[in-house]
C-alpha cells in the first residue's frame, strides 16, 4: 500500500542551526511529494513539492529531493529561525488520493 | 478570494448528538476532502469527493456521512457523536495533480 513514514519529534534546535527531518515513502506508481507546514492554531499550508524523480523542491529557505532510488524526501535547512517553529508533515499523491506522514515538531531556540 | 473556509471553528458536543460541519472553497476545485487530526497519528482521510454529486470512503469513515451537492461545498455529518470522535477536523480541496489546500480547522469535542 501507500504510506510515508517521517522522523519523529520532537525536534529542538537553536537559531542558526542546521535543520534534517527524514521522510520516506512507499507508493505505486509514480506519485507526487510534498511537504506542508502547520504553525499553532492553523491548517496546513504547503510548503515545498517535487512532481518526479531527481526534482528539488525550495522555498523560504527550506529544500527537499525526490530520490526515487531511495524513496526518500528529506527536508532541510541550512539556518534556521524562531519563527520555523512548527509542524511538518511530509505527504504523498498517488492516483487522487494524500497520504500524510505523522508530523515532525520542530522547536528552535533563541 | 478566501480560499477554503471551514464552520464551526469550535464546538463541543454530547454524546448522541448530531452535528454538521461545512467546507466551502471558491477555487473552483474538483476534488475535497475532509481530515481529522489526532495527536500522535498525523492527518487520516475520513471521505473524500471527486466532484458534485460523488463521495467516496478514505482511511476512517465510521461514524460520518457526507455530501457533495454544490462544487463548492462539502458537508461532514456526526450522525450520534461519541468521545472517540473528539479530534481537530480538517477539510482541504485540490486538483487532480496540484497541492492540498487547508482549512483553518474545526476543533470538536465531545463529551
Amino acid at each position: 500500500g501507500n504510506s510515508v513514514t517521517q522522523m519523529e519529534g520532537p525536534v529542538t534546535l537553536s537559531e542558526e542551526a542546521f535543520l534534517t527531518i527524514n521522510c520516506t515513502y512507499t507508493a505505486t506508481g509514480y506519485p507526487s511529494l510534498f511537504w506542508y507546514v502547520q504553525y499553532p492554531g492553523e491548517g496546513l499550508q504547503l510548503l515545498l513539492k517535487a512532481t518526479k524523480a531527481d526534482d528539488k523542491g525550495s522555498n523560504k529557505g527550506f529544500e527537499a529531493t525526490y530520490r526515487k532510488e531511495t524513496t526518500s524526501f528529506h527536508l532541510e535547512k541550512g539556518s534556521v529561525q524562531v519563527s520555523d517553529s512548527a509542524v511538518y508533515f511530509c505527504a504523498l499523491l498517488t492516483g487522487n488520493q494524500f497520504y500524510f506522514g505523522t508530523g515532525t515538531s520542530l522547536t528552535v531556540i533563541p | 478570494n478566501a480560499g477554503v473556509t471551514q464552520t464551526p471553528k469550535f464546538r463541543v458536543l454530547k454524546t448522541g448528538q448530531s452535528m454538521t460541519l461545512l467546507c466551502a472553497q471558491d477555487m473552483n476545485h474538483e476534488y475535497m476532502y475532509w481530515y481529522r487530526q489526532d495527536p500522535g497519528m498525523g492527518l487520516r482521510l475520513i471521505h473524500y469527493s471527486v466532484g458534485e454529486g460523488t463521495t467516496a470512503k478514505g482511511e476512517v469513515p465510521d461514524g460520518y456521512n457526507v455530501s457533495r451537492l454544490k462544487k463548492q461545498n462539502f458537508l461532514l455529518g456526526l450522525e450520534s457523536a461519541a468521545p472517540s470522535q473528539t479530534s481537530v477536523y480538517f477539510c482541504a480541496s485540490s486538483t487532480l495533480t496540484d497541492t492540498q489546500y487547508f482549512g483553518p480547522g474545526t476543533r470538536l469535542t465531545v463529551l
